[in-house]
């Protein structure tokens, strides 16, 4: 059973813009949820993460919005640089992590 | 400051044998947790430890088992290797029990031919 579900699969924006990803958990017990980002051959890096007493959350480019009535939560990378260009995954926890499959992040120059 | 560092890099084995995997975790950092993470998935979680007991399990079968030694480090040990098992061995370490803010090392890429 998947706890963790995440879309899209892969998305590509242009230089400039904005980057979303979306997840939605099953487990109500869930109190933590942080996005990671990967480069090919590296361990995921924390990006931002967030607790359910807040419905948003902003640092710098990355924003997390959170509606705990959908069981939603979703990631915003404003202004999208080349940089931006990697694996983004979301997860989940109350003790330890459940991980959805991944979006593959492409900013086109 | 250093972060979380695994041994090795990548390790090819034979189905049947066992292997070790190392990680030390980040300096003050009690908990460490062990995930794989097949080519294309996210990570899945395998054990945590904290203050050198196990304090969760995932679904894994008991060829998989881990142990935390008192200076926080930590082994992963996998026994009877199939095919199946080859992934990218993941370590995070965490300050706390209830280790939310997880840093994760580079991984071990294990293949098994």
């Amino acid at each position: 059973q998947q706890q963790v579900k995440q879309s899209p699969q892969s998305l590509i924006v242009q230089k400039g813009g904005i980057s979303i990803i979306n997840c939605a958990y099953e487990n109500t017990a869930f109190d933590y949820f942080p996005w990671y980002q990967q480069f090919p051959g590296k361990g995921p890096a924390l990006l931002i993460a967030i607790r359910p007493d807040v419905s948003e959350k902003k640092e710098g480019r990355f924003t997390i919005s959170f509606n705990k009535s959908a069981k939603q939560f979703s990631l915003h990378i404003m202004d999208s640089q080349p940089g931006d260009s990697a694996t983004y995954f979301c997860a989940a926890g109350y003790s330890t992590l459940t991980f959805g499959k991944g979006t593959m992040l492409l900013v086109s120059p | 400051d250093a972060g979380v560092t695994q041994s090795p890099t990548h390790l090819i084995k034979t189905r049947g044998q066992h292997v070790t995997l190392r990680c030390s975790p980040i300096s003050g950092h009690k908990s460490v947790s062990w995930y794989q993470q097949v080519l294309g998935q996210g990570p899945q979680f395998i054990f945590q430890y904290y203050e050198k007991e196990e304090r969760g399990r995932g679904n894994f079968p008991d060829r998989f088992s881990a142990r935390q030694f008192p200076n926080y480090s930590s082994e992963l040990n996998v026994n009877a290797l199939l095919l199946g098992d080859s992934a990218l061995y993941l370590c995070a370490s965490s300050l706390l029990e209830i280790g939310y803010e997880q840093y994760f090392g580079p991984g071990t890429r294990l293949t098994v031919t």
